[in-house]
């Protein structure tokens, strides 16, 4: 079964802080893996795409890892910020017939001053 | 370039009665999405359109849902009646080319209360 988990499922860091976010999948045949930034009473933003041969992308201070073979990737957050304060959305896309979006219930990242 | 719109931004009606959520699109965008999102289940996709035609339909809880996309700028999706367990907030997304390698584009979602 296709499936995205994330974790943790909540955060509070003090901010100027560092911070990894997990998503791990199983989804097959993959295709890519999506980060979104979902501020609250807004809808998710995109962050950043990776592809199957793509290990690192970069969105100023959000950084994303992809190890394709062990089903991992990261989102880092470098010298958090107060609006940096949102939930942060894992997406895995398969290569099969339709949309083949797979959303993961996402982290609450919250970053007190 | 304005984004995805979507009104009203929040909705609260009775039990049994009929809604109406709108979106448009981003201009130029050929696939448009309907997700409900609740705390349980997070972001689900009900129903996905390209070039105006359903596509993918399987998501719909049931016959009280129903959407449609007359032309490429507007879609609705319509809950008749409506019940309390439709509470949630409902986005709509766009895209250009293929969904599955092309970023969505959100709108800031209708927030639904069924009382």
């Amino acid at each position: 079964k296709n499936q995205v988990e994330q974790s943790p499922q909540s955060l509070i860091i003090l901010e100027g802080k560092n911070c990894t976010l997990q998503c791990n999948y199983t989804v097959s045949p993959f295709s890519n893996l999506r980060w979104y930034k979902q501020d609250t009473g807004r809808g998710p933003v995109s962050l950043t795409i990776m592809t199957f041969s793509e290990n690192t992308k970069s969105n100023g201070r959000y950084t994303a890892t992809l190890d394709a073979d062990t089903k991992q990737s990261s989102l880092h957050i470098t010298a958090s910020q107060l609006s940096d304060s949102a939930s942060y959305i894992c997406v895995v896309s398969a290569q099969q017939a339709g949309t083949a979006l797979i959303f993961g219930k996402g982290t609450t990242l919250s970053v007190s001053s | 370039d304005a984004g995805v719109i979507q009104s009203p931004r929040h909705e609260v009606t009775e039990m049994g009665q009929e809604v109406t959520l709108r979106c448009k699109p981003i201009s130029g965008h050929n696939s448009l999405f309907w997700y409900r999102q609740t705390m349980m289940r997070g972001l689900e996709l009900l129903i996905y359109f390209n070039n105006n035609v359903p596509i993918d339909d399987s998501g719909m809880p049931e016959d009280r849902f129903s959407a449609k996309m007359p032309n490429a700028s507007f879609s609705t999706l319509k809950i008749q009646p409506s019940e309390p367990r439709d509470s949630a907030v409902y986005f709509c997304a766009s895209s250009s080319g293929s969904p599955r390698n092309s970023p969505l584009h959100f709108g800031n979602g209708t927030r639904l209360t069924v009382t």
